[in-house]
């Protein structure tokens, strides 16, 4: 399975924006690049995700590098509400998708 | 309704014990998984049911069983587990699975977990 590579943990001050970055050198033609995230004591929920283009929505944006073997998750306006583990993943043909270790992201007042 | 639901939401079981996970969804997924959890790891794919049919087992021991008794219910029968086993269970439902990724249709729904013990 193709892996991803992220950074263990991020910081950001509250009304600021924060560029989250997932390396997946490994990815195939086929694979899409999703992101969820976990907040404490609950389930992952879906953030986004892409193929080749620049996705936005009311959550975040997700800009996919041309050669798509990075990609960057970009949350406009961090809030103390966006305090959570960010977990990029790819999501191939058969459906399997492989969490990466995820970064913590930590939102300061 | 966009809510997966498990239960119990916590369980503490012995190591001859047999108890079961059960989660349910009514969005009218036909596609449901089970994920075990470790403490500051990512969730791990154990099962993916596909139309109440095992289509994936990443080599769970069979002390795990599963089981999809209709397109709603998902269960997983517990016996004979470790210490090791504790665990967040978590489980997650998507309205496809197989197939291109790009749809929305592959979006996993994710419930709140199991929090289970085994001393």
């Amino acid at each position: 399975d193709a892996k991803t590579t992220q950074p263990n943990s991020m910081e950001s001050n509250e009304e600021e924006p924060v560029h989250l970055p997932c390396n997946h050198s490994t990815i195939s033609g086929t694979d899409y690049i999703h992101w969820y995230r976990q907040l404490p004591s609950q389930g992952p929920e879906y953030v986004i995700h892409g193929l080749t283009s620049n996705v936005n929505n009311r959550m975040a944006s997700l800009a996919i590098a041309e050669d798509r073997k990075s990609s960057t998750l970009i949350l406009h306006r961090a809030t103390l509400r966006d305090a959570a583990v960010y977990y990029c993943i790819l999501r191939g043909y058969a459906g399997k998708s492989t969490f990466g270790d995820g970064t913590t992201l930590t939102v300061k007042p | 309704d966009t809510e997966v639901t498990q239960t119990p939401k916590h369980l503490v079981m012995g190591m001859t014990n047999k108890k079961s996970l059960k989660c349910e969804q009514h969005m009218g997924h036909r596609a449901m998984y089970w994920y075990k959890q470790k403490a500051k790891k990512p969730p791990e794919l154990m099962f993916v049911y596909s139309y109440e049919k095992l289509s994936i087992n990443e080599s769970v021991p069979s002390r795990f069983s599963p089981e999809c008794p209709n397109s709603s219910l998902l269960n997983l029968h517990l016996h004979a587990l470790q210490p090791e086993d504790s665990a967040l269970y978590l489980c997650a439902s998507s309205q496809g699975y197989l197939g291109l990724a790009g749809g929305r249709d592959n979006e996993q729904f994710f419930g709140p977990g199991t929090r289970l013990t085994v001393l």
